[in-house]
């Protein structure tokens, strides 16, 4: 099983609500990762949880709040977004945040649009 | 810099033969990857190779690695309908902490 679960699939939302994007993988990874891809572009690393610990934080507006409440879960809390926020927000997971073999596994990712 | 570099538009006949070139910049990368996203969906990881070896074969898929150029390729054997997508290629850095994906291949297959 490799799969990486993530909710909901789509989400509409203004600019003053607050949401949370989740994902969940049951594979034992102890690493895990939010992306954010916007139309036609590469995915860009918005952050990274090693072992329930964040451990990279790409400079991302105070808006997005990582949350890891434990080995198998990840969310991402949502407030005051911004029109420019309405991306494709992919999850992924891999055995370990360092090392060679650092495969990941990606979710199926969950539509923004903020209104 | 981290910079990976991919042609972003490459169009087969059906039965043909794809292949999808790829530059990168951190002679330190271990792995290097080869990710397929359809369209609306999340990354499909499709192969991988480590930095030690030149060619890597499975199935249809055939990835060679030039290391001394840092050229990695993909090359899909009998192309169908089915691999339209886009194709990212990827290295790891920082110790393998971080993925750098390159900005991705389109590939139109025609029948």
């Amino acid at each position: 099983d490799t799969e990486v679960t993530q909710t909901p699939k789509h989400l509409v939302m203004g600019m003053t609500n607050k949401k949370s994007l989740k994902c969940e993988q049951h594979m034992g990874h102890r690493a895990m990762y939010w992306y954010k891809q916007k139309a036609k572009k590469p995915p860009e690393l918005m952050f990274v949880y090693s072992y329930e610990k964040l451990s990279i934080n790409e400079s991302v507006p105070s808006r997005f709040s990582p949350e890891c409440p434990n080995s198998s879960l990840l969310n991402l809390h949502l407030h005051a977004l911004q029109p420019e926020d309405s991306a494709l927000y992919l999850c992924a997971s891999s055995p370990t945040g360092e090392g060679a073999k650092n495969i990941q596994y990606f979710g199926a990712g969950t539509r923004l649009s903020v209104l | 810099g981290e910079d990976v570099e991919q042609s972003l538009f490459l169009s087969v006949r059906e039965g043909d033969s794809s292949v999808i070139n790829c530059t990168y910049t951190d002679s330190s990368s271990t792995y290097l990857y080869w990710y397929k996203q359809e369209p609306g969906a999340g990354l499909q990881l499709l192969t991988y190779i480590f930095s030690n070896m030149d060619m890597k074969q499975d199935q249809r898929l055939t990835v060679l690695l030039n290391k001394k150029d840092k050229h990695l390729s993909l090359r899909i054997a009998d192309t169908q309908t089915g691999d339209s997508a886009i194709y990212f290629c990827a290295e790891t850095v920082n110790y393998g902490q971080n993925f750098v994906f390159g900005p991705g291949t389109r590939l139109s297959v025609l029948p």
